[in-house]
């Protein structure tokens, strides 16, 4: 099956900072979405988009639709400690199923 | 609100043994699904359900079997566990009014086969 590519695989940083993470595909697809999973806990939706170059922020966090519609970003402004955990993306095209990114691990050095 | 409930949270199993992980939501939600959680695999979809008595095959269907006899339950049963089937095992479900590609997911069941 299709896998979608998510970078870095896993994050060292410190409170305070900004984070970027990003996910990549070789298709196209017209829905692409964010989740977050705390340890130990199912995922949760952060942010969803459904148009090319859509940006759209949740709080501190910033998601972008690539304009090549094959790819999507994630961004963190000033990092606590409840940002920990695995962040997935997700893409879908058309009405087929999600496809789930391989996530990046995030975690925040005291 | 229970949202999706999943047990048990943990089960260790013999290779061949059989068991069953139970899945329910009280959401009314019309789809649900299993998903896989593996180190480097993200989530892969094993079974879906677009309602009580249809059910289809995902991404990675070999060794499980679903049924969807109630819109609240959507139990997923390995027939003769294997090692290969050690994973964490996460059910979601939504609604056909939730956001395009959102799910709800429960908290997970973790698998170790032995």
């Amino acid at each position: 099956g299709q896998q979608l590519n998510q970078s870095p695989q896993s994050m060292f940083i410190q409170e305070g900072e900004d984070v970027s993470m990003n996910c990549t595909s070789s298709s196209i697809f017209n829905t692409w979405l964010w989740y977050k999973q705390d340890p130990g806990e199912g995922p949760v939706l952060l942010i969803a988009l459904y148009k090319a170059g859509e940006l759209t922020s949740n709080g501190r966090l910033t998601a972008q639709f690539g304009i090549t519609r094959k790819d999507s970003f994630l961004n963190i402004s000033a990092s606590i400690p409840s940002d920990v955990g695995i962040y997935f993306c997700a893409g879908r095209r058309g009405n087929e199923k999600l496809t789930f990114g391989t996530g990046t691990r995030l975690t925040i050095i005291p | 609100n229970a949202g999706v409930t999943q047990t048990p949270k943990f089960q260790v199993l013999k290779t061949g043994q059989s068991m069953t992980l139970q899945c329910a939501q009280d959401m009314n939600h019309e789809y649900m699904s299993w998903y896989r959680q593996d180190p480097g695999m993200g989530l892969r979809l094993i079974h879906y359900s677009v309602g009580a008595g249809i059910t289809d095959q995902g991404e990675v269907p070999n060794g499980y079997n679903v049924s969807r006899s109630t819109t609240e339950d959507f139990p997923l049963r390995l027939l003769s566990a294997a090692p290969s089937q050690t994973s964490v095992y996460f059910c979601a479900s939504s609604s056909l009014t939730s956001l395009p590609g959102e799910l709800f997911f429960g908290e997970g069941s973790r698998l170790t086969v032995l």
